[in-house]
This record gives C-alpha cells, structure tokens and sequence, in this order.
C-alpha cells in the first residue's frame, strides 16, 4: 500500500509569484485535506477535497486554491505569495470527508518565500 | 475552535508513564491524535469517536470525555522512539476540518 506523497520537498520563491504543490493520495483514499504548519505551531486547515469538488474550507484568503483529480491526487495552488506563506505544507488523504476517519499526513512541501 | 493542550512540553525517562490532555470550548464529535518527529510528517496514532468508538494502536490509549470535551493520551513505560511533539486535532459534528491544538512537546531521555 502506497502512502501520501507530496512534491517538491522544498521550495523557494519570490514574494508575488504562483506555487503548485502537489499530492497523491494513499491508494483507496478519496479525499485530500491540505494544512498549513508554521514553525512550532500545529497545522491549520486550508481546504478539503472529496471526489473532486471543495468539501470545506478553512479561514484562508481565495489566492489560496486547489484541484482534485480523477486519481483523487490533488494540488494547492498560491498566487501572489507573501512573506507569511512561508510554512510546512501538509496534505492528509482519508477514505471519507468525514471526520470520523482517519487522515494519513504527507511528508510535507517546506515553502520559503523571500 | 483551537483546542488546548497542556502540558507543553514534558520530559520523561525511559518507562516513566505521561499523560497529554487536549481540551475544547466547543461540543465536539471527534478527536484525532498525532505524533510529529522533527522533520517529519505526523503520525496518526489514535481516532475517538462520540458514543465510545475508538480506532488506533494497540499500544497506545487514550480517552474522550464527551461532556467536558476533553481527551487524554496515556503514554505508558515511555521509550526513546516516543519522543516527538504530540498533537491533538478536533471536530466538531457535522464538521469535515480538525483544528488542531498547538502541540506538546515529549523529551524520553535514557
């Protein structure tokens, strides 16, 4: 059984570019949550996907966006980026949207925005 | 909605027991609990439900106190490998998003 694999592992950019981060979801997983982690702090809820359409979102600006795909891997998606951004992104891959069910965490994609 | 977890950091020798509590204002539907190693992605370690039903490790265990929304993680003759910070993520129900607490951090040392 495969697990959730994240890419790239680190990235760097400018304040004001775009970034995709991408996703694969563990194999029989239909849904992707994605979650921001500043250093020394727990994650924060972006948005979930299930079965390819948004399934809730967290208090997150609409320059942060994302995608599912038929294969259920996803991507997060951050225009104009500012200095904040800069943070551990974490995707989790679960069998359901509901809470009810476990979420099995990605690596990770550390982003540094200077 | 961020719950709270206490302590923040405890540091334990090896088989010395711990207890890492995670509390909400909020009426909640589950908790889910996680241990994170420096550089790594989170572990998933344990899942309580409301009404009882639990999903997790066998070595690990933990309770949910539905009316005073809080949980416990009980960490029993602790080892080297438990060293890590522990997060408790909640929800609430009819909720699809945790909002997880700010971590506690564990130190085993031989």
């Amino acid at each position: 059984e495969t697990g959730v694999t994240q890419s790239p592992t680190h990235l760097i950019k400018t304040r004001g570019q775009q970034v995709t981060l991408r996703c694969s979801s563990q194999s029989g997983h239909n849904t992707v949550s994605w979650y921001q982690q500043a250093l020394g702090q727990g994650p924060q809820f972006i948005f979930q996907y299930y079965r390819e359409e948004e399934n809730g979102r967290g208090n997150f600006p609409p320059r942060f966006s994302g995608l599912q795909f038929p294969n259920y891997s996803s991507e997060l998606n951050v225009n104009a980026l500012e200095l904040d951004d800069s943070a551990l992104y974490l995707c989790a891959s679960s069998r359901s949207g509901r809470v009810s069910y476990e979420q099995y965490f990605g690596p990770g994609t550390r982003l540094t925005v200077t | 909605q961020q719950p709270v977890q206490s302590p923040q950091a405890v540091i334990l020798r090896e088989g010395e027991d711990a207890v890492i509590n995670c509390s909400s204002s909020k009426a909640l539907y589950s908790v889910h609990w996680y241990r994170q190693k420096h550089g790594e992605a989170p572990v998933f370690l344990m899942i309580l439900l409301k009404g009882g039903e639990q999903k997790g490790h066998e070595k690990i265990s933990a309770s949910f106190n539905e009316k005073k929304q809080q949980s416990s993680l009980y960490l029993t003759a602790s080892q080297l490998s438990y060293s890590g910070t522990y997060f408790c993520g909640t929800a609430q129900t009819g909720a699809n998003n945790l909002f997880f607490g700010t971590g506690t951090r564990l130190t085993v040392i031989p």
